[in-house]
Parts: C-alpha cells; structure tokens; sequence
C-alpha cells in the first residue's frame, strides 16, 4: 500500500508565478516530513521539513504547510524560477512505528518553470 | 564539509554476476541507509544501519542482498546473482544522530542485462 502518496505526476508553471506541490499520506502515526529535489542523474537534495507539531515552516522561497486532520501537506514555492525545474519527492517518517528514522517516500512530481 | 559518495556511479552487469556498491557517509554520521529507485518509481527503503549494526533490514528484497558496515563508516550492499528485475539507482543516505534529515549520495545506477 503506498503510505505516501504525490497524485501529480507533473506540474508547470511560469517564472515568477507560485508552485504548488501536493502530498497526502494515510498514516497518521508519521511525525515528520520531509521535502526533497531531485535533479537528474543526481541524488535528491533536502529542501525543508516539518515536524507534526507545526502546521508551517517557511525557509526563503519554500513553505511547507501541513494539514494533520486532512493528512496532507503542501510546498510552495514563490516566486519560481527556472532552476526550480526538477523532480519533488515527499518523504515522511514516524518515530512510533520505527526509531530507525526511515523514509517513506511518495512517487514524485516533475515541476517544470518556464521562463 | 564532504557529502555522501558513492562508487561506481554506473555498473552494467551481466545477468547472474555479483555486484558491489559502496557508499561513504558523512564523517561523523552514525546512521546510515540504503534505497533503491526503480524506473518511474519513488524511492524504495533497504537497510538501515545505526553504526555497524543494521537493525532494520526489512526492505531488502531477497536473500540475494546483503549489506555489510565497517568501522562505522563505509558500507556496502552486495547483489549476488544479478537479476534484470534489479535494474535501479541504488541510493545511500547519512544522518547525524538525534537529527530527522537524511542526506543522500549522488547514487549508484546498475543495469543488469
């Protein structure tokens, strides 16, 4: 069963406008999220996180809001640029089910910015 | 400071032969993981290790996988016997104890003919 979902395949938006990344998840026992980038033939970079007991955390251009009673969360992304353009992974984690710290990850949504 | 690397960053191998990817964390880093991405696909767990120990092996997919840890920090994950089916990016990843965020290497993409 996919505990992490990211229904968006893909998404396109224009330089300067606002992305929007989705992610929705059916565990409610994760505590912690997580926002990767991915670019080709790289390995993902951390972007931002969030811990349950928040419902956002801003880090420059990158917001992340989560929705625990919807079990969802978001990423904006404002004002976009062109070398925003990659793959976003969302990636959750829970400290009740398993101290390991692993991953979750959803399958990832292509974001493309076009000048 | 360094990131995580990983060697090699392309392995093509032939059906049945035995493979090694190596990884090297992050100094200092005491937890350390393996994933896999198959084509199109999000990022799979495979092992965890929490210094040499791997207390969480429960995404390796077979017996044909192994993975082994030394002196805390250089690891190894071993296929035996190569499958088309194992075709992927093998990715690791480290994490500074008593911290959430997991830093990953650039990934070992195999291609099993």
């Amino acid at each position: 069963d996919q505990q992490v979902k990211q229904n968006s395949p893909s998404l396109s938006v224009q330089e300067g406008r606002i992305s929007i990344l989705n992610c929705d998840y059916t565990n409610s026992m994760f505590d912690y999220f997580l926002w990767y980038k991915k670019y080709p033939a790289e390995g993902p970079t951390f972007l931002i996180s969030i811990s349950s007991i928040k419902d956002k955390n801003e880090d420059g251009r990158f917001t992340v809001f989560l929705n625990k009673s919807a079990k969802h969360l978001s990423l904006h992304i404002v004002p976009s640029q062109p070398g925003d353009s990659a793959v976003y992974f969302c990636a959750a984690s829970s400290a009740y089910t398993s101290n390991t710290g692993k991953l979750i990850f959803g399958q990832g949504t292509t974001l493309q910015v076009k000048p | 400071g360094a990131g995580v690397s990983q060697s090699p960053s392309n392995k093509v191998t032939e059906k049945g032969k035995d493979v090694e990817l190596r990884c090297d964390p992050i100094s200092g880093h005491t937890a350390l993981y393996w994933y896999r991405q198959s084509l199109g696909q999000g990022l799979e767990f495979l092992i965890y290790f929490q210094g040499n120990s791997a207390p969480d092996k429960s995404g390796l997919p077979s017996d044909r996988f192994s993975a082994e840890r030394t002196g805390g920090s250089v690891s190894t994950l071993t296929i035996q016997r190569t499958q088309q089916e194992d075709s992927a990016v093998y990715l690791c990843a480290s994490r500074l104890r008593a911290t959430e965020t997991q830093y990953f290497g650039p990934g070992t993409r195999l291609l099993v003919l």
